[in-house]
């Protein structure tokens, strides 16, 4: 089945720790995106790659670190700069830029 | 200004009722918009996608926009209990950032 996977569904973040989340995607989309959701508002964007080797800040960048290596990952490491990480997080890959498909999200949370 | 303005709701209607989800937004540089359904703690799936003023048909949903008001409506005939999710609207001006809407909660109680 193609799609896109994101791990862990849920995750606790000790303060001063960096998380990485993970998305893999087998649509063969170029572009892939990383949003942030809060209750009751809209998704923002942290981070979008159009091609491998390349990608660029969104809205919300300061705090969050990615990299794109491969074609079908794109990770996302909340770091400790972060200091409001709880959120639910969604990956996204599109071949088009307004047709995103997304994953199940991950759900960050502070201990 | 946000870009994109979506009433939160929540919405609740019996079930198959005609449901009307709007949006307004200030950018006038947009020209694509969609309509994405997100059930609870799951990813939002594309639902609608349209590029210029006017109605688009899809089964049940309709979407509709007017580029002179800057306005943007889904609506949903026959509504099901199925159909209970957040709705959410999107803008786009043809570059990688979507301008999102907060969603609207609809509830279709059977």
């Amino acid at each position: 089945d193609g799609g896109i996977t994101q791990s862990p569904k849920y995750l606790f973040r000790k303060e001063g720790q960096n998380v990485t989340l993970s998305c893999e995607q087998n649509l063969n989309h170029d572009a892939m995106y990383w949003y942030r959701q809060d209750p009751g508002q809209g998704l923002r964007l942290i981070y979008y790659s159009q091609i491998v080797n390349d990608f660029q800040k969104g809205d919300i960048a300061e705090g969050y670190s990615v990299s794109r290596e491969k074609k079908e990952s794109f990770p996302l490491t909340v770091t400790s700069a972060q200091k409001n990480p709880t959120a639910f997080y969604l990956c996204a890959s599109s071949y088009q830029p307004e047709k995103l498909f997304f994953g199940s999200g991950t759900q960050l949370s502070v201990l | 200004q946000k870009e994109v303005e979506q009433d939160p709701g929540p919405l609740s209607v019996p079930e198959g009722a005609i449901v009307s989800l709007n949006c307004t937004y200030s950018n006038s540089a947009f020209q694509y918009f969609m309509w994405y359904r997100q059930y609870s703690r799951k990813g939002p799936e594309l639902l609608m996608y349209t590029y210029s003023s006017g109605n688009k048909e899809d089964g049940r949903f309709t979407a509709q926009v007017d580029k002179s008001s800057k306005y943007i409506s889904l609506f949903i005939r026959d509504s099901q209990p199925s159909d209970s999710a957040t709705y959410l609207c999107a803008s786009g001006a043809g570059s990688y950032q979507l301008t999102f809407g907060k969603g609207t909660k609809l509830s279709v109680i059977p």
